[in-house]
C-alpha cells in the first residue's frame, strides 16, 4: 500500500497569511495526487486534482505543486472560510490512501 | 446538479449487519466508479472500497475485505455497502463518493454521510 504523510498535522495562521501544507507519498504516484478540504460536520470537498488542477468553483488562492512523491498545497491570502482540515489522497493505485490530515486553525 | 444521498446508518450491535445506500442524481451513474470512504469520530478519512460503472470490478481495503460488500443497481442509480460482522471499530460516518476519471480519478462529489454506531 502507498503511505501518504502530511505535514504539519496542525497549523495556526491569521487571515491574510500564506500557508503551505506538504504531502509525501511512499512511492512515486505520477500525477495522481488530490487535495480535499473538510469543515466540521461536513463532507470533504475536492479542491485540487492531478497535483495542480483546481476543481470547479475553487478560488484561485488555492494552488498545488509537486511531482513524483512530494507535493504541496498552498493557500495565498487566507480567508476566514479556509480554516478547515485538509487531506491529500493518492489515486494512483488501490487501496486509495489519504494523508492523516492537516488542521488549519485561526491564530 | 450532482447529488449523492446516503441512508441506512444507525445503531447496531457488535456482530450485526447493516446495509447502506447511496442514491445519486444529476449524472450518468453507470459511467462512473463509485467509492465508499469512512471517518471514525475525530479521525481522518479512510478509503474502503470501489466499484466500476458496470459493476464488473471491485476493490477493497484489507480492513473490510470479506466483511463488507459493495454493489450497485444502475437502474435505480444507487450504490450499496453491505456491512457484516461489525465491530466497535467500524463506528464512523460513511461517505459515498463519485470518482471522475477525467479529473485524475479524484473523488469529485461526495454525499453528506451517514453515521454508523456499533455498540452493545
Amino acid at each position: 500500500d502507498i503511505q501518504m504523510t502530511q505535514s504539519p498535522s496542525s497549523l495556526s495562521a491569521s487571515v491574510g497569511d500564506r500557508v503551505t501544507i506538504t504531502c509525501r507519498a511512499s512511492q512515486s504516484i505520477s500525477s495522481y495526487l488530490n487535495w480535499y478540504q473538510q469543515k466540521p460536520g461536513e463532507a470533504p470537498k475536492l479542491l485540487i486534482y492531478a497535483i495542480f488542477s483546481l476543481h470547479s468553483g475553487v478560488p484561485s488562492r488555492f494552488s498545488g505543486s509537486g511531482s513524483g512523491t512530494d507535493f504541496t498545497l498552498t493557500i495565498n491570502s487566507l480567508q476566514a472560510e479556509d480554516f478547515a482540515t485538509y487531506y491529500c489522497q493518492q489515486s494512483y493505485s488501490t487501496p486509495r490512501t489519504f494523508g492523516q490530515g492537516t488542521k488549519l486553525e485561526i491564530k | 446538479e450532482v447529488q449523492l444521498v446516503e441512508s441506512g446508518g444507525g445503531l447496531v450491535q457488535p456482530g450485526g449487519s447493516l446495509r447502506l445506500s447511496c442514491a445519486v442524481s444529476g449524472f450518468t451513474f453507470s459511467s462512473y466508479w463509485m467509492h465508499w470512504v469512512r471517518q471514525a469520530p475525530g479521525k481522518g478519512l479512510v478509503w474502503l472500497t470501489r466499484m466500476s460503472g458496470d459493476g464488473s470490478a471491485t476493490n477493497y481495503a484489507d480492513s473490510v475485505k470479506g466483511r463488507f460488500t459493495i454493489s450497485r443497481d444502475n437502474a435505480k442509480n444507487t450504490v450499496y455497502l453491505q456491512m457484516n460482522s461489525l465491530t466497535v471499530e467500524d463506528t464512523a460516518v460513511y461517505y459515498c463518493a463519485r470518482a471522475e476519471s477525467m479529473a485524475g480519478r479524484s473523488l469529485d462529489y461526495w454525499g453528506q454521510g451517514t453515521l454508523v454506531t456499533v455498540s452493545s
